[in-house]
């Protein structure tokens, strides 16, 4: 987890209801990846970006769902409006330039939708 | 296209017994290979990776695995389980070096039973 700060930790909202998801990364990443954790299916990969301009976008999973990366520093995915099925652990991972070849995650966010 | 699987959901082992968890994966150049571990509450964490030279690949906490090309095999290992250990562990593929993201496979969780 270390150097990858999520927030909020938890998050419970009711369906419609916007949900913002924030991951600030360590210095030195050239990628930034963010993923979805649920029980049926895994971990799977919604967005990535390098140098904070999004690469490829085809695991979002909807039109309710976006991802910005303004800069190096911050990165958000927004789902409005949010629906139950939307309930999961959300994880951001960067790459380093140290370490090219291994990714580093958060803690996540765990998200429920009521 | 790069995949990897991991065909067991569960592992169950006794403590101070070797164990293994076991991952196949599908790339159609050179594997790079990893191995993470998630526990409760907590991202992902880096194990151990293979990327060229010697099969047998050490990482933390006392954990190897084997690159296997014949078998497109990459098993995790440890000698001696311990209660600690008890985690989810998620297999990872890229199809050689490159800036395209991990490809995991859906976790197996161990078990280890004092």
């Amino acid at each position: 987890d270390a150097g990858v700060i999520q927030s909020p930790r938890h998050e419970v909202t009711e369906m419609g209801q916007e949900v913002t998801l924030r991951c600030k990364p360590i210095s030195g990443h050239d990628y930034l990846f963010w993923y979805r954790q649920t029980m049926m299916r895994g971990l799977e990969l919604l967005i990535y970006f390098n140098n904070n301009v999004p690469i490829d976008d085809s695991g979002m999973p909807e039109d309710r769902f976006s991802a910005k990366m303004p800069n190096a520093s911050f990165s958000t995915l927004k789902i409005q409006p949010s629906e139950p099925r939307d309930s999961a652990v959300y994880f951001c991972a960067v790459r380093t330039t140290a370490s090219t070849d291994t990714q580093y995650f958060g803690p996540g966010t765990r998200l429920t939708v009521l | 296209a790069q995949s990897v699987a991991q065909p067991e959901d569960q592992v169950n082992v006794a403590e101070g017994n070797p164990l293994t968890v076991k991952c196949t994966y599908s790339v159609s150049g050179n594997p790079y290979l990893f191995w993470y571990v998630q526990y409760p509450n907590r991202g992902l964490q880096f194990l151990l990776k293979y990327i060229t030279g010697d099969n047998l690949v050490k990482g933390s906490y006392g954990f190897e695995a084997e690159f296997n090309k014949s078998q497109t095999s990459f098993h995790l290992k440890k000698p001696s389980a311990l209660v600690s250990d008890s985690a989810l562990y998620f297999c990872a593929v890229r199809d050689g070096p490159g800036n395209t993201p991990l490809v995991f496979g859906k976790g197996t969780r161990l078990s280890v039973i004092a």
